[in-house]
């Protein structure tokens, strides 16, 4: 089983929904969850990044951590074309300089 | 303030050749990573500096070598590039918290 876990997608909503990204982790000793968003044949940008349970948001995204259950989610609201790309989540451990990436979900907003 | 920047954007080498793909942060970040990204795989640590003066192997280190040159540059040398090195690399860099900010990319083809 890998460490962190992204159904690769593609994820397809309409213009307007909400899309729900999921990663599932193994290693409770994870501490640190970040999303990355990367747009075809571009680097990954980091999108949100949350250290407690709970949600945080960020204008239309949410990052809804799960510590119990082991799962980090991100949700985007008010989905848009501009949206399409590939989310990674990505773990740490604390004090490791090294984080765990999942191999990225593909979304598909279409109009 | 640029970011990460990398230098080339695309190369194309043959089979045995050698280059350094280059890698600038304007940050201030004391940690550098180089990742390479193929498709299916998700990304790869290749190296990492934790701070100016030091080097770790990531998860694919063999072929390559790096050199954290100061604290903003931190150089991949291919010493005799394969078909197997064919691959996007990214380069990031972290300050100290957990979340990375990354370079372009450079898409290298051996061939």
């Amino acid at each position: 089983q890998k460490e962190v876990e992204q159904n690769s997608g593609p994820l397809s909503v309409p213009e307007g929904a909400i899309a729900s990204l999921n990663c599932t982790y193994s290693n409770s000793a994870f501490q640190y969850f970040m999303w990355y968003r990367q747009y075809s044949r571009k680097g990954p940008e980091l999108l949100m990044y949350t250290y407690s349970s709970g949600n945080k948001e960020d204008g239309r995204f949410t990052a809804q951590l799960n510590k119990a259950s082991q799962y980090v989610s991100l949700l985007i609201r008010d989905s848009q074309p501009s949206d399409s790309a590939t989310y990674l989540c990505a773990v740490n451990t604390g004090g490791s300089y090294i984080p765990t990436f999942g191999r990225g979900t593909s979304l598909i907003v279409h109009p | 303030n640029a970011g990460v920047t990398q230098t080339p954007k695309f190369q194309v080498l043959k089979t045995g050749q050698s280059m350094t793909l280059q890698c600038a942060q304007d940050m201030n970040h004391n940690s550098m990573y180089w990742y390479r990204q193929d498709p299916g795989m998700g990304l790869r640590l290749i190296y990492y500096s934790a701070s100016e003066g030091t080097t770790d192997k990531g998860e694919v280190p063999n072929g390559y070598n790096v050199s954290r040159l100061n604290k903003r540059e931190f150089s991949l040398r291919l010493e005799s590039a394969a078909p197997s090195q064919t691959s996007v690399y990214f380069c990031a860099s972290r300050d100290t918290h957990y979340e990375q900010y990354f370079g372009p990319g450079t898409r290298l083809t051996v061939t």
